[in-house]
C-alpha cells in the first residue's frame, strides 16, 4: 500500500508570494491533516479535514488554508509568505471511525525555504 | 489533549534496551498513549499505541502504569538506526488529526 504523498518536496519562494502544497493520503483514508514543524516551534497543528470539511483548526492566521477533494487529497495554500514560514509542512492521513485507533501516517514534508 | 512531559535527551548503547519515559498525569479515560519517532528531516513514524494495558509490536514495547499517569515506551534492542527524537502523545482516538507534539525526547544511540 502506498504511503502519504506529499509534492513537491523542496520549493524557494521569495517574500510576498503564495505556495500551494499537495498531499495524497493512503488509499481509504479520509482524514488529512497538516502540520508545521520549524526549529524553534516544533510540530505544530494547522488543520486537519474529513470528508471535504475542515474539522479542526489550529492557531494560524488566515493566509493559512487548505481544502480537501472528493478523493480525500489536499492542499494547503499560504499566500504573502513571509520568512517566518520557511520551515517542514507534513501532511498526516488516518482512518477515523468505528475500530480504528486513529494512527497518524505522515509524508516526507514539503520543505519551504522562503527568501 | 492531556499534556505530556518527556525528558529532552537520552543516551543508550548499541544493543542494549532503551526505555523513554513519559509522564501524562492529566491523562483521561478515553484517552490513549501514542509513541512517534521522527529521523532527521523525515517525517514522523508511528510506533505504538496503547489505551491501558501493555502493547508489543514489532518495533517496540508500551508499559502503562496501572494508574495511566504514565508510560515507557522500550526498544528491546537498540540500533544505530534507532536515533531519532520520540514523541508520546495523549489524546482520544477520534480527532485524530488534531494531536499535540510536545518537544520530544531525542535518543542518541552510540557504539
Amino acid at each position: 500500500k502506498a504511503g502519504v504523498t506529499q509534492t513537491p518536496r523542496y520549493l524557494i519562494k521569495t517574500r510576498g508570494q503564495q505556495v500551494t502544497l499537495s498531499c495524497s493520503p493512503i488509499s481509504g483514508h479520509r482524514s488529512v491533516s497538516w502540520y508545521q514543524q520549524t526549529p524553534g516551534q516544533g510540530l505544530q497543528f494547522l488543520f486537519e479535514y474529513f470528508s471535504e470539511t475542515q474539522r479542526n483548526k489550529g492557531n494560524f492566521p488566515g493566509r493559512f488554508s487548505g481544502r480537501q477533494f472528493s478523493n480525500s487529497r489536499s492542499e494547503m495554500n499560504v499566500s504573502t509568505l513571509e520568512l517566518g514560514d520557511s520551515a517542514l509542512y507534513l501532511c498526516a492521513s488516518s482512518l477515523v471511525g468505528g475500530s480504528h485507533t486513529g494512527e497518524l501516517f505522515f509524508g516526507e514534508g514539503s520543505r519551504l525555504t522562503v527568501l | 489533549d492531556a499534556k505530556t512531559t518527556q525528558p529532552p535527551s537520552m543516551d543508550c548503547a548499541e544493543g542494549r534496551a532503551a526505555n523513554l519515559p513519559c509522564n501524562h498525569s492529566t491523562i483521561s479515560g478515553n484517552e490513549y498513549v501514542y509513541w512517534y519517532r521522527q529521523i532527521h528531516s523525515q517525517g514522523p513514524q508511528y510506533i505504538i499505541h496503547g489505551l491501558k494495558n501493555n502493547e508489543t509490536n514489532e518495533m517496540a514495547s508500551l508499559i502503562i502504569t496501572e494508574d495511566r499517569k504514565s508510560s515507557t515506551l522500550i526498544l528491546p534492542h537498540a540500533t544505530l538506526r534507532d536515533t531519532a527524537v520520540y514523541y508520546c502523545i495523549v489524546r482520544s482516538n477520534t480527532n485524530a488529526g488534531k494531536s499535540t507534539f510536545g518537544d520530544g525526547t531525542t535518543l542518541t544511540v552510540k557504539p
